[in-house]
């Protein structure tokens, strides 16, 4: 199916453990976001990648680790695994050319992962 | 840096009466700005964005915005609200200059009521 989409759509964890949450987009484009979502906090940044092997920590990124060795995917971990990333996760993806910001564009979001660690 | 202010945390509108949902930036220059709304258990959809030209912004499913850079606002309208426009909606802003990414505010719960 086209689009972008996240896995698993609900995770519960226990705190320590490790944590990966899928993205995987379809049109190839080159940027790509994680964001959390917490009530009173709208949407926060943790990590972005502009192109395969290019990421970049965001506003978050604290016992976050992420990695983009295809264009397609990029894999959010959490290493350990703390209360406080109780969360609902989006990744989203936007597309660029020479000259023209993301921004231009917008950004499609995944519907979200939401994680429990208990 | 970049940032967002959406000053009521809920609003409540009677179904057919018009709407407005305030967004109020802070950056130098001109931004980029969008509107997202949020059904439960969804993602994001992009509403409407500005970021140069024609101050008064149209978007999907009969929103519009205007950008007022005197007053640093991007207010989302629409004349007539329809149930299903029961949503979170979320303003965000993004820097023209190095890296662009999207700041979002903390988002507006709409309610609808019959």
């Amino acid at each position: 199916d086209a689009g972008i989409t996240q896995s698993p759509r609900y995770k519960i964890t226990e705190t320590g453990r490790q944590v990966t949450l899928m993205c995987h987009q379809t049109w190839s484009h080159s940027y790509m976001f994680w964001y959390r979502q917490d009530l009173g906090h709208g949407l926060r940044l943790i990590y972005y990648s502009a192109a395969a092997d290019i990421t970049d920590k965001g506003e978050v990124p604290d016992g976050y680790v992420v990695s983009r060795s295809k264009t397609e995917n990029f894999p959010l971990t959490l290493e350990s695994a703390t209360r406080s990333q109780t969360s609902v996760y989006f990744c989203a993806s936007s597309e660029s050319s020479r000259g023209m910001s993301p921004l231009n564009y917008g950004y499609t979001f995944g519907s979200g992962t939401r994680l429990t660690v208990v | 840096a970049q940032s967002v202010t959406q000053p009521d945390i809920h609003i409540t509108v009677s179904e057919g009466a018009s709407l407005e949902l305030r967004c109020n930036y802070s950056y130098g220059a001109t931004p980029y700005l969008f509107w997202y709304v949020q059904s439960p258990g969804q993602g994001l959809q992009l509403l409407l964005k500005y970021f140069s030209g024609d101050t008064l912004v149209q978007g999907i499913k009969g929103f519009e915005a205007e950008f007022k850079r005197s007053q640093s606002s991007f207010n989302l309208r629409k004349p007539s609200v329809h149930w299903s426009d029961a949503a979170e909606y979320f303003c965000a802003v993004g820097a023209n200059t190095g890296f662009q990414k999207l700041v979002f505010g903390t988002g507006t719960r709409l309610l609808v009521s019959p």
